[in-house]
């Protein structure tokens, strides 16, 4: 079975200072993708950034960035220069190639001090 | 629109009520997924469209609910007899196409239904 965990249900980061958001999957298949959701107080749900795992360079989008290392199964955030509006709930998900499902941890929500 | 809409954004009802929830995809989307969230966690798979086929309802808790989606555009779904329990954040998302390049889901706003 698949499964996504997020180990840090809280993380608080200072404003403009840098902060790591951790995620572990577990898999046996070899193609997927990686997802970052964000989930601010409105509670939308809103796509951050996506990783192909045959794709060995990692994914950037603007102050977002993921570490993804596809051997130990693990993919983290890293959001730059950290802003007010950077903080809410966020999820990892996995999506197999061979399915459809999107499968979620349980979140971490940031907070991020002015 | 531009994004995936959902109606109405909070619903209160009674147990042993009837409810329709109902999601509008991205003009275009092929794909059309429901999900639950309850508070606290993240969302579980409900059941998931091909255009109008419903490929997988594996994830329907039981025969209460039910989702339908006729002309492969709006998709409603349906929980009869509602019980307490039920009360969560029901989500809808669309793609363009399920598997390859683009599988992305974009996600609605969800429906917030409270049953006393």
């Amino acid at each position: 079975a698949q499964t996504v965990t997020q180990s840090q249900p809280e993380m608080s980061v200072q404003e403009a200072e840098t902060v790591t958001l951790s995620c572990t999957y577990d898999t046996s298949e070899s193609d997927y993708y990686l997802f970052w959701y964000k989930q601010p107080p409105s509670r939308q749900m809103i796509l951050v950034i996506r990783q192909e795992a045959y794709k060995q360079q990692n994914a950037t989008e603007n102050r977002f960035s993921v570490n993804f290392q596809k051997a130990a199964k693990s993919f983290s955030l890293k959001i730059s220069d950290s802003q007010l509006g950077d903080a809410a709930m966020y999820f990892c998900a996995l999506n197999l190639d061979s399915s459809y499902k999107l499968i979620f941890g349980s979140g971490t929500r940031l907070l991020v001090r002015p | 629109g531009a994004g995936v809409s959902q109606s109405p954004r909070y619903k209160v009802t009674k147990r042993g009520q009837d409810v329709a929830l109902r999601c509008d995809p991205i003009s275009g989307h092929v794909s059309l997924y429901w999900y639950r969230q309850a508070l606290g966690q993240g969302p579980e798979f409900l059941t998931y469209f091909n255009y109008e086929a419903q490929q997988d309802k594996s994830g329907l808790p039981n025969d209460r609910f039910s989702a339908e989606r006729p002309e492969g555009s709006i998709s409603t779904l349906t929980i009869q007899r509602t019980e307490q329990r039920d009360s969560a954040m029901y989500r809808c998302a669309s793609s363009l196409m399920s598997g390859g390049t683009e599988e992305t889901q974009y996600f609605g706003p969800g429906t917030r239904l409270l049953v006393l």
